[in-house]
């Protein structure tokens, strides 16, 4: 059973950068899509992007400009990093497993890193 | 990118009554290999979501039979037939027809 998990800094200023990290216990880093999902306080999911073993990246395009998401094979691991945040960037993020057999979702998630962004 | 729209954002539900949510997309979730790209998921209070239905209308494996998908195109439904205290927390739609994936803004369901 794979497990996800993360951790990162929680509280930064506005315009510094957020980063985030999940790490893979217990299945297979290939195959799969490893994606990074937030949720604002109160608010719904929102994607942010993605990325596969062979480090092909996808991103949403409202935070593309300020995304990068990066892997480490050796160590089972991937990273977010989210540049110039602001309050609006305050929200629990999460790290997830896109993929599947027959049905590619979501399948497992990390237990979330509330990140609070505030001067 | 598409819009997921659900109704209603809460409601609250006697235990054993059923309950019903609505999720619309802004494009059709049918793609050219013949599958409905949407899904469930459920958000319980303090955890990570976890997925229910897959394709529209597909429990995913340990998803007890109450709960139900139906629906085609951009409208769809989740059901569940009796509505047990386990069942709380937020319930979200989500497309994965085309990136970004997006999902509905969350149904809060609550015990009476």
């Amino acid at each position: 059973q794979v497990q996800l998990q993360q951790w990162g800094a929680r509280l930064l200023k506005p315009s510094e950068t957020l980063s985030l990290t999940c790490a893979v216990y217990g299945g297979s880093f290939s195959g799969y899509y490893w994606s990074w999902i937030r949720q604002p306080p109160g608010k719904g999911l929102e994607w942010i992007g993605e990325i596969n073993d062979s480090g092909s990246t996808n991103y949403s395009p409202s935070l593309k400009s300020r995304v990068t998401i990066s892997l480490d094979t050796s160590r089972n691991q991937f990273s977010l990093q989210m540049r110039s945040v602001t309050a609006a960037d305050t929200a629990m993020y999460y790290c997830a497993r896109y993929g599947g057999n027959d049905v590619w979702h979501f399948d497992s998630w990390g237990q979330g890193t509330l990140v609070t962004v505030s001067s | 990118d598409i819009v997921m729209t659900q109704t209603p954002l809460s409601l609250s539900v006697t235990p054993g009554q059923p309950a019903s949510i609505s999720c619309k997309s802004s494009q059709s979730l049918l793609h050219s290999d013949g599958k409905t790209y949407l899904f469930w998921y459920l958000q319980k209070p303090g955890q990570s979501p976890q997925r229910l239905i897959y394709q529209v209308f597909n429990r995913f494996s340990g998803v007890s039979d109450r709960f139900s998908g139906s629906g085609s195109g951009t409208d769809f439904t989740l059901k569940i037939s009796r509505v047990e205290a386990e069942d709380v927390g937020v319930y979200y739609c989500m497309h994965s027809i085309q990136l970004p994936y997006t999902f509905g803004q969350g149904t809060k369901l609550e015990i009476k």
